[in-house]
């Protein structure tokens, strides 16, 4: 069965440090890929997307992820977080030929001032 | 507000209770689709409409839960029965089929279930 694997559970950062989430997943066909974020008290939002094409992608806010197809990996990137960054990050997958998405247990990152 | 509502916000009950939720997607989106959180984890696919035709169900939707969207706009999602188990936070999201190879969902807030 297909499935996504994120490492970091809960990720504490000061801010202006740099931030890496993990995301691997398990599956051998296509697929698109996301990152969704949930801030506090806020519905699930679209983060940024993967769906062919540069394998460095910008979303919102200044992140980025890298789709490295060898390692199955799409790692969630920002160079400087801000308080504000502070939510839950969730890493999704969908197959090309079904429009569910399969998530990840998702990131809890805290960010202090 | 123009984005996918979804009602009630909260819902407690006893074990063995039916309860139904509504979910209101962005207008004219022809997609609808349902998952449900539980604490600690991503959300879950249950399933997706596109227009009133229900095109995919999860294994984890038992008999005890049934979907519709009988004119290709509201949906609702039906749990007979109630278990504890059955607690968690039920997410609708809705997208407009423009061309492959993805469609963006967008999120409601969510129902809150609990059963006692």
């Amino acid at each position: 069965a297909q499935s996504v694997s994120q490492h970091n559970h809960h990720v504490i950062l000061s801010e202006a440090a740099s931030l890496e989430l993990g995301c691997n997943y398990s599956y051998g066909g296509t697929v698109n890929l996301f990152w969704y974020v949930q801030y506090p008290g806020q519905h699930l939002q679209l983060l940024l997307k993967y769906f062919s094409g540069d394998p460095l992608v910008k979303g919102i806010k200044g992140f980025e992820a890298e789709f490295i197809k060898s390692k199955f990996s799409f790692n969630l990137r920002k160079p400087s977080v801000q308080w504000s960054d502070t939510a839950e990050y969730f890493c999704a997958v969908s197959l090309r030929d079904t429009d569910k998405l399969i998530f990840g247990t998702g990131t809890r990152l805290q960010v202090f001032p | 507000d123009t984005g996918v509502s979804q009602d009630p916000r909260h819902k407690i009950t006893k074990r063995g209770q039916n309860v139904t939720f509504r979910c209101d997607p962005i207008s004219e989106h022809n997609r609808l689709y349902w998952y449900r959180q539980t604490l600690g984890q991503g959300p879950e696919f249950l399933t997706y409409f596109q227009n009133e035709a229900q095109l995919e169900k999860s294994r984890l939707l038992s008999d005890r839960f049934s979907a519709e969207r009988p004119k290709g706009s509201f949906s609702t999602l039906e749990i007979q029965r109630t278990e504890q188990g059955d607690s968690a936070m039920y997410l609708c999201a809705s997208s407009l089929v423009v061309s492959e190879p993805y469609n963006e969902q967008f999120f409601g807030p969510g129902t809150r279930l609990t059963v006692l």
